[in-house]
């Protein structure tokens, strides 16, 4: 596709349930990034991807959370027995390299409630 | 470690006015970049504009530039001409040469633009 395509957009668990948020780069680009977004903060990062290999996963708060892109392409993050504090914007970007001049582009966010 | 502070929590400004929201930053690498990205209500990212560690002029884009003063670590951007389409969210972001590259975001500035 053009852009990033995350889905669902919104997804409401109970806590306690098991969600997963699945994002699609655009095509051919090499790093993936998940972000957190509480209401009223800035993007807190989660984990990287540089093509299939996770070589930074020093955001995830615990290990209820669990990221994955098994063949360099789409990319699942994972969260076990959802919490309430897990309720926020889940966004995706991806570059196309991996220099540090590359902007990031994002996806719409996946926006989690857990009751 | 990377940190961005941004110390505006909210800004106002008159439509057709020129206004500066300030972004400071802290990072122990020689070769970094610097990012904007605004939020609108509506949540998805857009990337403004890029600036370089060892860029020599300040980048601009149509009514977006970026006051860059490496030996004070700020990164300010400047939107002139302001729009009501331009109240939003605005992060100031930094992706530097060491580790993984991840990004570091600010907590943001929400500015307002008053007709």
């Amino acid at each position: 596709g053009a852009g990033v395509s995350q889905s669902p957009r919104y997804k409401v668990a109970k806590r306690g349930q098991d969600v997963a948020l699945r994002c699609d780069p655009i095509s051919g680009h090499v790093s993936l990034f998940w972000y957190q977004q509480a209401l009223g903060q800035g993007p807190e990062f989660l984990t990287y991807f540089q093509n299939e290999a996770q070589l930074d996963k020093s955001g995830l708060p615990s290990d209820r959370f669990f990221a994955e892109r098994p063949e360099g392409s789409v990319s699942t993050l994972k969260i076990q027995r959802t919490q309430q504090e897990d309720s926020a914007v889940y966004l995706c970007a991806s570059s196309l390299g991996v220099h540090f001049t590359g902007e990031l582009f994002f996806g719409e966010g996946s926006r989690l409630t857990v009751l | 470690a990377q940190k961005i502070t941004q110390t505006q929590p909210g800004m106002f400004v008159q439509e057709k006015e020129a206004v500066t929201l300030d972004c400071t930053y802290d990072t122990s690498d020689q070769s970094y970049g610097l990012f904007w990205y605004k939020q609108p209500s509506s949540g998805e990212m857009i990337f403004l504009i890029y600036q370089g560690s060892y860029d020599e002029q300040n980048a601009t884009e149509g009514r977006y530039s970026l006051n860059f003063q490496k030996a004070r670590k700020s990164a300010n951007l400047v939107i002139s001409a302001s729009q009501l389409g331009d109240s939003a969210m605005y992060f100031c972001a930094m992706r530097a040469s060491g580790g993984y590259q991840k990004v570091t975001f600010g907590i943001g500035t929400k500015l307002q633009v008053i007709p």
